[in-house]
């Protein structure tokens, strides 16, 4: 079946550092891919989102871009903030039929001051 | 501000009781769903509904029950079948399943037997 595995975590940073967090996927068909971050004690907010291969999703200064020929959908941050400390979620979407989404683990990142 | 309101934030629950979480949304959402998150893992799918009167079971049903009787509304029962309750819990809905929108979620219920 289809199936998200992320990076595992926690990633810890510095404050301006480049972060990336690797996602892969298995699916039959072709997915639409998302990532999501959760606050700490909240409930997850669609971060970015990519419907098709060769799409970038973009929001907030973070950036995915959907690879099918390596099964991938990477988050990146050229510079990150301690408010960006949070748990981010990979995800697809199965488009052919019952339209249930998949989540990944989740990567924890802390970013220090 | 449309949104999604889960309450009660945190509830306990005694050994043998039922429970109901409970799920609005504002949004006019067709589709809501109820996820169980536990520590160190994903999301994994309790149900969800397409419509009003009607919903499927997901990838974690049993112990589990819930109704779809306005289109606003969807209920979720933990019942005294469900052996290892305590986890967060989500609803989220999604306003067109197929046009790949994404989810939106409220802010969770924290369930804790004691």
């Amino acid at each position: 079946g289809d199936s998200v595995t992320q990076m595992e975590g926690p990633v810890t940073l510095s404050e301006e550092a480049c972060l990336t967090i690797n996602c892969t996927y298995t699916a039959t068909g072709y997915p639409s891919l998302f990532w999501y971050v959760q606050y700490p004690g909240e409930g997850l907010q669609l971060l970015l989102k990519a419907t098709k291969a060769d799409d970038k999703g973009s929001n907030k200064g973070f950036e995915a871009t959907y690879r099918k020929e390596t099964t991938s959908f990477h988050l990146e941050k050229g510079s990150v903030q301690v408010s960006d400390s949070a748990v981010y979620f990979c995800a697809l979407s199965d488009n052919t039929g019952g339209f249930k989404t998949i989540f990944g683990a989740g990567t924890r990142l802390f970013v220090k001051a | 501000d449309g949104g999604i309101t889960q309450s009660p934030k945190y509830l306990f629950r005694k050994e043998g009781q039922n429970v109901t979480l409970s799920c609005e949304q504002n949004l006019n959402h067709d589709a809501m769903y109820w996820y169980r998150q536990d520590p160190g893992q994903g999301l994994r799918l309790i149900y969800y509904s397409q419509i009003v009167n009607d919903f499927q079971k997901g990838d974690i049903a049993e112990g589990y029950s819930v109704s779809r009787e306005k289109k606003e509304s969807f209920p979720l029962t933990v019942t005294s079948a469900q052996k290892n309750p305590t986890a967060f819990y989500l609803c989220a809905s999604n306003r067109d399943p197929s046009a790949n929108y994404g989810y939106t979620f409220g802010s969770g219920t924290r369930l804790t037997v004691v």
